[in-house]
């Protein structure tokens, strides 16, 4: 398996701008978070999908931030309008639940993103 | 809720020497834990984890680590570091049954000729 896949790695945009981040997990893996990693605050979870579906979104900052898993093999984090306190990593990771445990997550390499 | 205090933001340390990396957790219910390792511009990666059994837990790279309940720690320990081990390492605690993990500050360990 190729791993959780992340696009784009590096992601430069001007303030006001929509900006798509896309994630695909590993095959199988039914559990998908998005992180947002800084240095001031470490790393924080936004959201987190079971099955497709979105279970704990507490973590979204705000309205300007959405998530969305259509299928199986793919999750966009989208960000509208973009502000520059939204520089930051954002990592996806995935996780199998089998079992009811957590076994850990694989994570992708990460988008950073840049607004100015 | 769950948290987790890394004692340390940074800890050097020279090749071939053992290191521990502390990591205190905080929860009323049981959980699991686990470590995991971030290189420059890179996702984390688990190191290894505590779901039940024995508190010893053995992970990749010659990491191992020990869940001490009383004290509420998972330290993590290597008897003998490389320069490779260089990285950033971060402790994290999920509720036993839950899959939303927390994750600590993070420790940076620097390894030195």
């Amino acid at each position: 398996d190729a791993g959780v896949i992340q696009s784009p790695r590096h992601e430069v945009t001007e303030m006001g701008q929509e900006v798509t981040l896309r994630c695909k997990p590993i095959s199988g893996h039914d559990y998908l978070f998005w992180y947002r990693q800084t240095m001031m605050r470490g790393l924080e979870l936004l959201i987190y999908f079971n099955n497709n579906v979105p279970i704990d979104d507490s973590g979204m900052p705000e309205d300007r931030f959405s998530a969305k898993m259509p299928n199986a093999s793919f999750s966009t984090l989208k960000i509208q309008p973009s502000e520059p306190r939204d520089s930051a990593v954002y990592f996806c990771a995935s996780s199998w639940g089998g079992g009811n445990a957590n076994y850990g997550y694989t994570f992708g390499s990460g988008t950073r993103l840049t607004v100015v | 809720a769950q948290s987790v205090t890394q004692l340390d933001s940074q800890v050097p340390v020279f090749e071939e020497a053992p290191v521990e990396l502390r990591c205190n957790y905080s929860s009323s219910v049981s959980v699991y834990l686990f470590w995991y390792v971030q290189y420059p511009n890179q996702g984390l990666q688990l190191l290894l984890k505590y779901l039940s059994g024995s508190t010893l837990v053995k992970g990749i790279n010659g990491f191992e680590a020990e869940f001490n309940k009383s004290q509420t720690s998972f330290h993590l320990r290597k008897p003998s570091v490389h320069i490779s081990d260089t990285a950033e390492y971060f402790c994290a605690v999920s509720r036993t049954g839950g899959f939303k993990t927390i994750f600590g500050a993070g420790t940076r360990l620097f390894v030195k000729a």
